[in-house]
């Protein structure tokens, strides 16, 4: 399967503890996206990259969210000491990155986070 | 604020029929449309995209038509199946890197056999 592919699935972690999630994108793939998903809600986006370099922060992403993509392949996001209001579907998604092209992005299985 | 709206929840109908989903937006600088279709636990899957320079895009069963003026898009799925019984989320995006996309709350497809 070479699609978005996101560890660990699920996660119960207790309030005031930090959690790291994994996504790795399609290869080659140059663009990654975060988003968080909420009960009823649709997706919502946090950040994404290009290549390596983390181009925009949605101010839903507060200082106790950081997100990384260290060589541009892998991607990780992590909450420190994690609240109630943390607890959604974490998903992640990707797109070739051609520059002036109307891209679709590809979401991974997500990473369903409750915190307790 | 809300950009992107689905405002029908759910909607049931039976197999061979149409199935409509509607969806409305109000940011006049969105110019990229895309319907994702979502099972319980798992990600959103991608479905059908249109560009605003477009009115309709069809791929097999699925249309999407597209109505700048009313700021409104449907995506159309006939005949309907009970494999499509699924949520679908309207997206939208800004520009042609579309780096951001934002969804609406999407809409339960029940379909009946």
């Amino acid at each position: 399967d070479t699609g978005v592919s996101q560890d660990p699935r699920h996660k119960i972690t207790k309030r005031g503890q930090n959690v790291t999630f994994r996504c790795d994108p399609i290869s080659e793939h140059n663009r990654l996206y975060w988003y968080r998903q909420t009960l009823g809600q649709g997706p919502e986006f946090l950040t994404y990259f290009q290549n390596e370099a983390q181009l925009e922060k949605s101010r839903l992403l507060s200082d106790r969210f950081s997100a990384e993509r260290p060589k541009g392949s892998f991607s990780t996001l992590e909450i420190q000491r994690t609240e109630q209001g943390d607890s959604a579907m974490y998903l992640c998604a990707s797109s070739p990155g051609v520059a002036g092209a109307i891209e679709t992005q590809y979401f991974g299985p997500g990473t369903r986070l409750l915190v307790l | 604020d809300q950009q992107v709206k689905q405002n029908s929840p759910s909607l049931s109908v039976q197999e061979g029929r149409i199935s409509i989903l509607n969806c409305d937006y109000t940011n006049s600088m969105f110019d990229y449309f895309l319907w994702y279709k979502k099972y319980p636990a798992e990600g959103p899957t991608f479905l059908i995209s249109i560009s605003s320079i477009k009115d309709k895009n069809e791929d097999g069963r699925f249309t999407v038509f597209l109505n700048k003026s009313a700021k409104h898009l449907s995506l159309h799925i006939v005949p309907s199946q009970p494999g499509d019984s699924a949520v679908y989320f309207c997206a939208a995006s800004v520009g042609g890197s579309n780096y951001k996309l934002t969804f609406g709350k999407g809409t339960l497809l029940t379909v009946n056999p």
